[in-house]
This record gives structure tokens, sequence and C-alpha cells, in this order.
């Protein structure tokens, strides 16, 4: 069974065109996350969600905006893609907002054209 | 940011024990360190966590020096399955949520 799954997995689009990346997980867990991790493989955290609440909301563009339809699930939407947005994006979870542990998905890589 | 300082690369022989060097030294007092690795085109996973006392589980060991300004993450019987980038974290404990800043890691290669 897997535990956090990402839709799709590999994902290449124009530039100006809007898109969005869907996670589940399956662990019961209270709090998602959404991470980009560029070029240069540094993995920056985007935003947190608990319990369907907004707790985490880094400097990211407000052309990308979580939604999260209940606490299994946190989806991604970005809108007017630029070709800086190409990274690949990991979805995770944990069983809390404290938790030390967080369960990532595959990732799903972006490419912008 | 990333507050945390790690080799670039190492090597380690199948079946030794690999010893992954942290520097941490403007960790804070309410500030944990934590050990994550990726493997190739994988997400990142959980290794091992600890405040000040020297942490073990079925992973890895955990070694923070009294000063907490550095650690080390040890694998003790290193495998071909081992061969990762592994990252260094440190973060404080909050119940706002946990920030984790990945920097650049270690990337460890085992040799048969």
């Amino acid at each position: 069974d897997t535990a956090v799954s990402q839709t799709p997995k590999y994902l290449v689009t124009q530039m100006g065109n809007d898109k969005s990346i869907k996670c589940e997980q399956n662990l019961g867990h209270d709090t998602m996350y959404w991470y980009k991790q560029d070029s240069k493989k540094f993995l920056k955290i985007m935003f947190s969600y608990n319990n369907k609440e907004l707790i985490i909301n880094e400097t990211v563009p407000n052309r990308f905006s979580p939604k999260s339809p209940d606490k299994a699930h946190l989806n991604l939407h970005i809108n007017s893609l630029e070709l800086g947005d190409s990274a690949v994006y990991f979805c995770a979870s944990s069983r809390a907002r404290a938790s030390y542990e967080q369960y990532f998905g595959p990732g799903t890589r972006l490419t912008v054209t | 940011d990333a507050k945390t300082t790690q080799p670039t690369s190492m090597d380690c022989a199948e079946g030794r024990a690999a010893n992954l060097p942290c520097n941490h030294s403007t960790i804070s007092g309410n500030e944990y360190v934590y050990w994550y690795r990726q493997i190739h085109s994988q997400g990142p996973q959980y290794i091992i966590h600890g405040l000040k006392n020297n942490e073990t589980n079925e992973m890895a060991s955990l070694i923070i020096t009294e000063d907490r300004k550095s650690s080390t993450l040890i694998l003790p019987h290193a495998t071909l399955r081992d061969t990762a980038v592994y990252y260094c974290i440190v973060s404080p404990w909050t119940n706002t949520g946990n920030q984790f800043y990945f920097g650049t890691g270690t990337s460890l290669t085992v040799i048969p």
C-alpha cells in the first residue's frame, strides 16, 4: 500500500499554462506539506496544512495555491507557469504538526518549456 | 535556510560503518538535530533525531557532542542500498509545525 501518493509523476507543460498536482495520504495523518526541490537539489518547504488549516506558508509566489479538501488530500495548483517553476515537487505528511517524522511521496517532476 | 555544514560526498566500503559528520555550531537550546536521507529519484526518508543525548534505532545511531555544535550519524553496517544523499537538519520543536530546511547534504556511496 502506498502511504503518500502523488499524481502525476511527470508533468511537462508550456509557460503560461495552469496545472495541478494531487497528493493523497492513507496514513491517517493530520498534517500535510508541499516541498520544492530545485535543480541544485535544495529541498525547501512551501506549505503545510493541519486538519485542512494552513499553518505554514513560506515566501512562495501567489501563483501557487494549495487546497486541502480533506485531511487526506493536499493538492497544489500553479497558475501562469514560468520556466523557474521547473522542479521536483514533493508532498509529505506527518502524524501531527509537531511530529519529527515526515513521510514523503515519490515526487512530481514538473518541466516548464 | 540550512544551519548545518556537511561534507559534499563520502565513500564507504560495504559492511563497514559509515560515519557522516555534521556541524551545527549555531544551534539553539530548543533545536533538535534530524537526519533524513534521499535515495535517488525518491522522496526523503526519516532516519533519526535527537536533542542532546545519543540515540539509536534500527537504522542508525546519532552521536551529539556535549556542546551540541556537531553530530555524527552512524550506519553500523553499510549496504549498497544505503547509497543516498544524507541530510542533517536543525529545527526547533514547535506546536506550529516543523519546518525542515534541507541543505545540500552528503552524498554517500557504498562501494562493493
